[in-house]
């Protein structure tokens, strides 16, 4: 079955340490997403990617990092630099998304979030 | 700058009940539009959505119709089930450089009961 797996599901982590959160697609899309989920609120794009060894800051980029070594594969990083870490973080990935002036829009597949907790 | 607000929740139906969840939409040149659903610890899936001025999205029983007079993007059902207990979220398409990005509203929790 094709679809995106995130890991852990739930994760713990100290005040001042990183942690990187794992998203995995076998869809063979080019384009990935990580998102943030507070309690009433909606989804913020925290980076993105269109292709591999390419990314870019969304809009709550400040004290997250992301690679895109392989297609596959688009971790998150939490560092300590994030003042507010305790939320669901959800990724996405989408085949290649259009550019300005085509009217195409390719639907964003999402995983099943990792909820961390600063402790 | 382009937002997307909904009707705040929750919202508490009786089965067999008549949905509306209201959404409108500030927005430069002309988005398109989406629906998505969230059950119980899991991720988003698009529900219905529509691309230009009076397309109507239908899905499951949904339905949303895009009105650009009123900028809006209501989502109804006629009779709810207890299965359609999840957070729905609004959102919209917002062309950013040479990507094109979902901007989403704060979500409405809608509770079924039997």
């Amino acid at each position: 079955d094709g679809g995106i797996t995130q890991s852990p599901k739930y994760l713990f982590r100290k005040e001042g340490q990183n942690v990187t959160l794992s998203c995995e697609q076998n869809l063979n899309h080019d384009a990935m997403y990580w998102y943030r989920q507070d309690p009433g609120q909606g989804l913020r794009l925290i980076y993105y990617s269109q292709i591999v060894n390419d990314f870019q800051k969304g809009d709550i980029a400040e004290g997250y990092s992301v690679s895109r070594e392989k297609k596959e594969s688009f971790p998150l990083t939490v560092t300590s630099a994030q003042k507010n870490p305790t939320a669901f973080y959800l990724c996405a990935s989408s085949k290649a998304s259009g550019g300005l002036g085509l009217d195409l829009y390719n639907e964003q597949f999402f995983g099943p979030g990792t909820r961390l907790t600063v402790l | 700058g382009n937002s997307v607000t909904q009707m705040e929740g929750p919202v508490t139906l009786s089965e067999e009940a008549f949905l509306t969840i209201n959404c409108t939409y500030t927005a430069t040149g002309y988005p398109s539009l989406f629906w998505y659903v969230q059950y119980p610890g899991e991720g988003l899936q698009l529900l219905l959505k529509a691309t230009k001025a009076d397309d109507k999205g239908s899905n499951k029983g949904f339905e949303a119709t895009y009105r650009k007079e009123t900028t809006s993007f209501h989502l109804e059902k006629g009779s709810v089930q207890v299965s359609d207990s999840a957070v729905y979220f609004c959102a919209l398409i917002r062309p950013s450089g040479s990507a094109r990005q979902l901007t989403f509203g704060s979500g409405t929790q809608l509770t079924v009961l039997p």
